[in-house]
């Protein structure tokens, strides 16, 4: 596709439960970002992956959140045991990149509106 | 990190040029300018960004100073489509989390017809 691609685009979920979230980025591509999106609020940060390198997970806010991330390709957002505080729109980008650097240009996705009841 | 400082919300008519201020009197001389906006319920989307030198491409203009302490991004023909969330970012590739982008409140720009 042309475009970095996620899914579900809508989720809704009981508190409790675990919900994935996947993201397709361009391909070619070697960064790949994850932020989350509150109702009104701004871009929140929650992990990076670049090539083959250790993903940077410093924004993850709790250990029920991880990710994962196949060589340069899909990536996965997980999130268990859910809680309403988790609703929000979650939001994926990927970047190209030379040398292992992303040029800063991020391509994003629509989002994944995950609401928890 | 710089960071920087943006007005909360401008408005600007149609037609007219939108020009949109951000402070970064903190920068350091490795840090990219970078602008993103965000139309209401779509994902953000890159603008333009510079080092040091104005930069233009077929969505705007940016204008840095020549101390690099502040810059305006400039709209020349500001549309009703126009209308979003504009964030100005300094950025160090790979600083801290975030890969050095870290997007902050804003500036809510709204086009009047």
């Amino acid at each position: 596709g042309a475009g970095v691609s996620q899914s579900p685009s809508n989720k809704v979920t009981e508190k409790g439960k675990d919900v994935e979230l996947r993201c397709d980025p361009i391909s070619g591509h070697t960064a790949l970002y994850w932020y989350r999106q509150r109702l009104g609020q701004g871009l929140e940060f929650l992990i990076y992956f670049q090539g083959n390198s250790a993903p940077d997970k410093s924004g993850l806010p709790s250990d029920r959140f991880s990710a994962e991330r196949t060589g340069e390709s899909v990536s996965t957002l997980t999130i268990q045991r859910t809680q309403q505080e988790d609703s929000a729109v979650y939001l994926c980008a990927s970047s190209p990149g030379t040398s292992g650097v992303s040029t800063g240009e991020l391509f994003f996705g629509e989002g994944s509106r995950l609401t928890v009841l | 990190d710089a960071k920087t400082t943006q007005p909360p919300s401008m408005d600007c008519a149609e037609g007219r040029a939108a020009n949109l201020p951000c402070n970064h009197s903190t920068i350091s001389g490795n840090e990219y300018v970078y602008w993103y906006r965000q139309i209401h319920s779509q994902g953000p989307q890159y603008i333009i960004h510079g080092l040091k030198n104005n930069e233009t491409n077929e969505m705007a203009s940016l204008i840095i100073t020549e101390d690099r302490k502040s810059s305006t991004l400039i709209l020349p023909h500001a549309t009703l489509r126009d209308t979003a969330v504009y964030y100005c970012i300094v950025r160090v590739a790979g600083r801290g989390g975030a890969d050095g982008l870290t997007f902050g409140k804003g500036t809510h720009l709204i086009i009047q017809p």
